[in-house]
């Protein structure tokens, strides 16, 4: 399996504009992760979903940002309008669950720097 | 979820083994503890976890005591490619949101 894959890897946008993050968890797993790494506030879950639907969206900073999963192979993470405190790696992990236990694999993550 | 505390930073040798330590003393009965690993500019990656016993596996061991309250992270044979932040995270059930801490630095040496 190629793992978790993400796009783009890079982004630079201005300020206002929307971007969108991409994410394709691997084959057969049933959870989606979206997290955020900053130098100031570390790792941090911003939402995720359990076969298709939102389980826990209580980590998305604000109305700005809005992430789906139309179906099981693909999520996108949406921020619009973004600002320059958005700057950030965002990693996607997906999951499933065995014996009660599910592991985490993460992507590459996409390097998002807001001018 | 449980709070953990790790030290900031440690050195190994290469060839060494690497002790890990991890406090969550206020971890509860069906309370996990895991660790995961962030090489430099990529993801974080999934080392072991546990509940009571020690655990083994390819990568690391697992030593957790008998009253819980800390665990140590075992590389045997720690390698350059080692170089990391290690993270002890305390997780109710084993599955859903993991919370990160600040992680331990662990720097590798020749």
């Amino acid at each position: 399996d190629a793992g978790v894959i993400q796009s783009p890897r890079h982004e630079v946008t201005e300020m206002g504009q929307e971007v969108t993050l991409r994410c394709k968890p691997i084959s057969g797993h049933d959870y989606l992760f979206w997290y955020r790494q900053t130098m100031m506030r570390g790792l941090e879950l911003l939402i995720y979903f359990n076969n298709n639907v939102p389980i826990d969206d209580s980590g998305m900073p604000e109305d700005r940002f809005s992430a789906k999963m139309p179906n099981a192979s693909f999520s996108t993470l949406k921020i619009q309008p973004s600002e320059p405190r958005d700057s950030a790696v965002y990693f996607c992990a997906s999951s499933s669950v065995t014996g009660r236990q599910e592991t985490q694999y993460f992507g590459p993550g996409t390097r998002l720097l807001v001018l | 979820d449980a709070k953990t505390t790790q030290p900031t930073s440690m050195d190994c040798a290469e060839g060494r083994a690497a002790n890990l330590p991890c406090n969550h003393s206020t971890i509860s009965g069906n309370e996990y503890v895991y660790w995961y690993r962030q090489i430099h500019s990529q993801g974080p990656q999934y080392i072991i976890h546990g509940l009571k016993n020690n655990e083994t596996n390819e990568m690391a061991s697992l030593i957790i005591t008998e009253d819980r309250k800390s665990s140590t992270l075992i590389l045997p044979h720690a390698t350059l490619r080692d170089t990391a932040v290690y993270y002890c995270i305390v997780r109710v059930g084993g599955w859903g949101k993991l919370q990160f801490g600040a992680g331990t630095q662990v720097v590798v040496t020749p």
